[in-house]
């Protein structure tokens, strides 16, 4: 059985910074591309990031302005997504999603809250 | 940037079929495979169609997809509603190597 298991997420003051960590079982990590997605209060999804099963490709949304950055361990069947410079309106659930063609898996996600 | 739009809401009763649009901005939305996603409250996303009208394993055939070229938009047609599939359903696509999300459609039924 495919399961992505999202965490990391908590309480961080504007500014600051975040590592969240995505532990994958039941496939073969290594083969498939992975995606973030995130998801406000009350609103829709929202694209994160990408990267392919190798981990040589990456891809960000133009919204995020350098300051999110994914990677991945395939060795320990992990992705992770680096968040600085965090900011009241990165509060959100934040999803990891696995890619098969097109079909994609998710995660239950992990809630991130920027705040003082 | 291309982008999907979807209706807010659609309501249908029970038995009934329902339809929900999902417009591209731009280009040709039959350039790229559209998904759809169902979510209910308090839960994560989960797919129903991919590539345009397959089903994942497990859905219902009362979920199908559709593609019309000539109104540049994707319609996720769900019939035979039931009160579980009230939930937001996002629909989603490929714009070169970003992924793009309609603003999503909450189903009353």
């Amino acid at each position: 059985e495919v399961q992505l298991a999202e965490s990391g997420g908590g309480l961080v003051n504007p500014g600051g910074s975040l590592r969240l960590s995505c532990a994958a079982s039941g496939f073969t990590f290594s083969s498939y591309s992975m995606n973030w997605v995130r998801q406000a209060p009350g609103k829709g999804l929202e694209w994160v990031s990408s990267i392919s099963s190798s981990g040589d490709y990456k891809h960000y949304a133009d919204s995020l302005k350098g300051r999110f950055t994914i990677s991945r361990d395939n060795a320990k069947n992990s992705l992770f997504l680096q968040m600085n410079s965090l900011r009241a309106e990165d509060t959100a659930v934040y999803f990891c999603a696995r890619v098969s063609g097109y079909e994609w898996g998710w995660g239950q996600g992990t809630l991130v809250t920027v705040s003082s | 940037n291309f982008m999907l739009t979807q209706p807010h809401s659609v309501s249908e009763s029970p038995g009934k079929t329902v339809t929900i649009s999902c417009t591209g901005s731009s280009g040709s939305i039959a350039s790229n495979h559209v998904q759809w996603y169902q979510q209910r409250p308090g839960s994560a996303p989960t797919t129903v169609i991919y590539e345009d009208y397959r089903r994942p394993s497990g859905v219902p055939d009362r979920f199908s997809g559709s593609i019309d070229s000539s109104s540049n938009s994707a319609s996720l047609t769900i019939s035979g509603l039931k009160t579980e599939d009230e939930a937001d359903y996002y629909c989603q696509s490929y714009d070169s190597n970003t992924v793009v999300f309609g603003g999503g459609t909450k189903l009353t039924v």
